[in-house]
This record gives structure tokens, C-alpha cells and sequence, in this order.
């Protein structure tokens, strides 16, 4: 299993421009969740998906901020416009149907800068 | 508000010794804990997870659950250089999971 893949690994990008974050579930799993992480604010949720529809936005800082899972096999984060306190890394984590008793698995990340 | 706590450290054991990282969560409605493992610049990786009060082990690795307390613990006996990482606790609210800010962790050879 090729586990979660999220794309790019890294993105340098100016302020103002739109980012589009990508990821691929690992095949089976049903949820899907986003998380941004930062030193001061440590893991926080964004958004998660149980089979493609998006349960919990509460968590998604702004309308600059939106994301869509099309189908079971991926899905996107999109900022536009970025800003510099956007920087982060972005983490997508998928887990099988009813495993919040078992724990996500998570991709490598989304290292993000916005200058 | 779910909050979980965790001491951010550093927390600096020698080799060979027992490292002990403590969880607090406010919620008393969780029934399922976890430990994540992070290396630095890696994505966290799940290590332990508990469910009941008490004690659960695997190798080096032992979760321990107080729901009365709301508290959560991991120690790791023998430590290693290797384990030096930051140590996750979350806690899942259905399939939500609250994160601590992590533990730093340093085993000194």
C-alpha cells in the first residue's frame, strides 16, 4: 500500500496567488481529513470527508480557504488568496469506515511558505 | 471547548531510561486515546492507542488510560537515540481527533 500521497511536497508561493494542495487517500478508507500545523498552534483540524462529503468545515480559518473530494480517490485544499500566515505544513489523513477507535494514517505533508 | 494538554519539554532521559510523557484532555466523554510519533519534518505516526482504564503494552511501549482523571500516559522503557521525537497525544471525539501540542523528547547517548 502506497499509503496517504500528498502533492506537492513543498510550495514557495507570493502573497495573493492561489495554492491548490493535493491528496490521495489510501484505497478503502472512507474519511479523509485535512490538518494545517504550525509551531504556535501545533495540529489543527481544517475539514474532514466521510465518503466524499464534507462532514466538519469548522475548522477551515476563512473564506479564503475551500475543499472539495470529487471522488474516493482524492482531494484538494485550495487558498486563494494566500497570505503569508498561511505558511504551514498541511497534513491529509485518511482512516477506514468507523476507525476513529484506530487511529489515521497521515501523508508526508505540504511544507507551505508564502512570502 | 476539547482541550488536551501536554508539557511541550524538553523532556531529556540518558540512554537506557525510562521515558514517562503525560496527556490531561477536559472532555469526559472520550473513549479513544492515541499516541503519535513525530520525527522532525516527518508527518506524525501512529504508535499506541487505549481505550480502557489501565494498562496496555506493546514492546517498549506502554499506554496508560485514568478516564476517572482524564489523564493518559506513555512510557517508554529502554529508550533510545532513535526515539528522540515529539510525542502527539490526541484524543478522538468520534472521528474528530484533538491533538496536544506535543512533547519534545531527547534520549542522550
Amino acid at each position: 500500500d502506497a499509503g496517504v500521497i500528498q502533492s506537492p511536497r513543498h510550495e514557495v508561493t507570493e502573497m495573493g496567488q492561489e495554492v491548490t494542495l493535493r491528496c490521495k487517500p489510501i484505497s478503502g478508507h472512507n474519511s479523509l481529513f485535512w490538518y494545517r500545523q504550525t509551531m504556535m498552534r501545533g495540529l489543527e483540524l481544517l475539514i474532514y470527508f466521510n465518503n466524499n462529503v464534507p462532514i466538519d468545515d469548522s475548522g477551515m480559518p476563512e473564506d479564503r480557504f475551500s475543499a472539495k473530494m470529487p471522488n474516493a480517490s482524492f482531494s484538494t485544499l485550495k487558498i486563494q488568496p494566500s497570505e503569508p500566515r498561511d505558511s504551514a505544513v498541511y497534513f491529509c489523513a485518511s482512516s477506514e469506515p468507523g476507525q476513529g477507535d484506530y487511529g489515521y494514517t497521515f501523508g508526508s505533508g505540504t511544507r507551505l511558505t508564502v512570502v | 471547548q476539547k482541550e488536551v494538554e501536554q508539557n511541550s519539554g524538553p523532556l531529556s532521559v540518558p540512554e537506557g531510561a525510562i521515558a514517562s510523557l503525560n496527556c490531561t484532555y477536559s472532555d469526559r466523554g472520550s473513549q479513544s486515546f492515541f499516541w503519535y510519533r513525530q520525527y522532525s519534518g516527518k508527518s506524525p505516526e501512529l504508535i499506541m492507542s487505549i481505550y480502557s482504564n489501565g494498562d496496555k503494552e506493546d514492546g517498549r511501549f506502554t499506554a496508560q488510560l485514568n478516564k476517572a482523571s482524564q489523564y493518559v500516559s506513555l512510557l517508554i522503557r529502554d529508550s533510545q537515540p532513535s526515539d528522540s521525537a515529539t510525542y502527539l497525544c490526541a484524543v478522538a471525539y468520534g472521528q474528530n481527533f484533538v491533538f496536544g501540542p506535543g512533547t519534545r523528547l531527547s534520549v542522550l547517548p
